[in-house]
This record gives structure tokens, C-alpha cells and sequence, in this order.
């Protein structure tokens, strides 16, 4: 079946310094990919997106590049800031069935100052 | 001005209770959805509606029942409360059922349910 596996958190680091959050999937064919932030007490905002093998979707100075050969869509950022402290989840969205979107287990980030 | 807004987004309950969540969407989205999020974080599906018709229900206790009035609202309610089903239930709405790729779901902040 289709999943998502990210690192396991919590990823402690200080301000200004650079982050990267591990994610690889299993789906048939190429599904689209997502990066979803959840801060805390809110819900989920879609951070950022890629639709197609080597798409790389940004916002908010976070990356994240469509790696079909791995599997993997790691987040990236050359430096983080205290307000970026949330939960990250990976996702992908199924090609069968319902095509719904199946999430990764949620990476906690720290950031100090 | 909210685009997913839930109701209430806390709920403190006695085992045993039936209580209710709901959930309504302003952006016009045909497609609605129900997670749940466990203590780990961990984001289970358990329904979703097109158009008001269910769609997918995945293996959840039936003392669970959604309920689509309309397309702008997707209510859930819940029987017979037990402690393992205290969580943060999510809802969250996608434009139709094909957009999900392009656009992904627009979710709502959320309802922290407690049994006691």
C-alpha cells in the first residue's frame, strides 16, 4: 500500500541554522507530494507542493525537491528562526481508489534562540 | 472569513456520553473529510463525503456516524464515548476529488476531545 516515513523527531536546532527533515514514500506510479505545518494548537497549512518528478515546491524559504529515483522528498532550509517551532508532515495523495492524502508521522522542529 | 471552521475546538466529556462535532466549509469545496490525530501526532482518515455522498470510511467503530446536510458541512458524531477515543479530530475540505493533487485539502484548527 501507499505510505510516507519521516524521520523521527524532535529535530532540536538553533537559530540560523541549516534544517533538513527526511521523507521517502511508497505509492505506485508518481503521486503528487506535500508538505503540510501544523504550529501549535492549530491545524494543518499545505507549505508547499510538487506534482511531477524533479518539481521542487518552495515557500516561506523552505524547499523540497521530487526524487523519483529515491522515493524521497526531504524539507529543506538554509536558515530557521524560532517561529518556524512546529510539527512538519509529509504526505502524498494516492493515484487509486479515493485518492486521498496519506500522511507521513509528523517531525517536531525546535528552534532556539 | 474562516474557510474551515469547527465546533467546538474543545470538548471535555464523562465516558460513556454522546457528543457531537461539526464542521462547516466556505470555499465552495465538494469533497469533506474527517482525521483523527492521536497524542503521537499520528493523522488517521476515518470518512470522507463528495458531494454529500460517503465515500470512504475506513475501519472505525460504528458508535461513529457522519452526517453530510449539505455540501458546506460535515458533522460527526460520536456514541457512547470511551477513553481511547480522546484525541484532536480534524476536518478538512478539498476543492473535488480530482484537485486533490494539485491542491491538497484545506483543513480546519481542530477539536481536542477528552474523555474522562
Amino acid at each position: 500500500g501507499n505510505s510516507v516515513t519521516q524521520m523521527e523527531g524532535p529535530v532540536t536546532l538553533s537559530e540560523e541554522a541549516f534544517l533538513t527533515i527526511n521523507c521517502t514514500y511508497t505509492a505506485t506510479g508518481y503521486p503528487s507530494l506535500f508538505w503540510y505545518v501544523q504550529y501549535p494548537g492549530e491545524g494543518l497549512q499545505l507549505l508547499l507542493k510538487a506534482t511531477k518528478a524533479d518539481d521542487k515546491g518552495s515557500n516561506k524559504g523552505f524547499e523540497a525537491t521530487y526524487r523519483k529515483e529515491t522515493t524521497s522528498f526531504h524539507l529543506e532550509k538554509g536558515s530557521v528562526q524560532v517561529s518556524d517551532s512546529a510539527v512538519y508532515f509529509c504526505a502524498l495523495r494516492e493515484n487509486t481508489g479515493f485518492q486521498k492524502l496519506v500522511f507521513g508521522t509528523g517531525t517536531r522542529l525546535l528552534v532556539s534562540p | 472569513d474562516t474557510a474551515v471552521s469547527q465546533t467546538p475546538k474543545y470538548l471535555v466529556t464523562q465516558m460513556g456520553n454522546d457528543k457531537s462535532i461539526k464542521c462547516e466549509q466556505n470555499l465552495g469545496h465538494d469533497t469533506m473529510y474527517w482525521y483523527k490525530q492521536d497524542s503521537k501526532k499520528f493523522l488517521k482518515i476515518m470518512f470522507s463525503y463528495n458531494n454529500k455522498e460517503l465515500i470512504i470510511n475506513e475501519t472505525v467503530p460504528n458508535r461513529f456516524s457522519p452526517k453530510s446536510p449539505d455540501k458546506a458541512h460535515l458533522n460527526l458524531h460520536i456514541n457512547s464515548l470511551e477513553l481511547g477515543d480522546s484525541a484532536v479530530y480534524f476536518c478538512a475540505s478539498s476543492q473535488d476529488l480530482a484537485s486533490v493533487g494539485a491542491f491538497g485539502y484545506t483543513f480546519g484548527s481542530g477539536t481536542r476531545l477528552t474523555v474522562v
